[in-house]
């Protein structure tokens, strides 16, 4: 089946770097959404891209969808520890019932 | 956050026993979801629902079963709970096909 492929799993940062996870598919998405989930916690929606080439911005974080569709990045700048968690992204493959195959996600961690 | 509620949030059960997690919505929203995580693969959809009385299955569906007689109610079942089934389960709902809000999650061992 369709599979959304996430990398990399973990990564460890000092405080104030930067950090970035990639998610690619095969084929062509409809759309992508991106969540984060706080250790312990569970996840929490932070956005959906739908347009190629679609960059948005969310104070520091940017996430973009490729041109072709077929990959999406978040990318945080200067990482703080409240950045600590888990993301994932997610396609809605179907449609208005918005059922979703999720990312296996990047574990990130802060290091203050 | 969106008034999603799941009980219980921790059960420890038997093989072979059967189990049903309760998902609890004030929203009103359409569409609700459970889904399991587990290291390394994410969260996987198992079943959701469109309306009442309305389900369908997801990627991982064996041996579970859903219901949602109310709005407000999506009761997940495993009929005979095996070790396979271990995991953190997710309830979530959505209006439109955009966000989805998630409830706390239950920790299901079976034994």
């Amino acid at each position: 089946g369709q599979q959304v492929m996430q990398i990399p799993q973990y990564q460890h940062v000092q405080e104030g770097e930067d950090f970035t996870t990639y998610c690619n598919s095969s084929t062509t998405l409809s759309n992508i959404q991106w969540y984060k989930q706080r250790p312990g916690g569970h996840p929490v929606f932070l956005i959906q891209l739908v347009k190629s080439g679609e960059v948005k911005k969310q104070k520091r974080l940017t996430f973009q969808f490729g041109e072709a569709k077929k990959n999406s990045s978040l990318h945080i700048t200067a990482t703080q520890t409240t950045d600590v968690g888990t993301y994932f992204c997610a396609w809605n493959y179907g449609g208005a019932t918005n059922k979703l195959i999720f990312g296996t996600g990047t574990l990130l961690a802060v290091q203050p | 956050d969106a008034g999603i509620t799941q009980s219980p949030r921790h059960k420890v059960t038997e093989t072979g026993t059967p189990v049903t997690l309760r998902c609890h919505q004030t929203e009103n929203h359409r569409y609700m979801y459970w889904y399991r995580q587990d290291p390394g693969h994410g969260l996987r959809l198992i079943h959701y629902s469109y309306g009442v009385k309305d389900t369908d299955k997801g990627e991982v569906s064996d041996g579970y079963s859903v219901s949602r007689s109310k709005t407000e109610d999506f009761l997940l079942t495993l009929e005979s709970a095996t070790s396979s089934q271990t995991s953190v389960y997710f309830c979530a709902i959505s209006a439109q096909s955009i966000e989805q809000y998630f409830g706390p999650g239950t920790r299901l061992t079976v034994t």
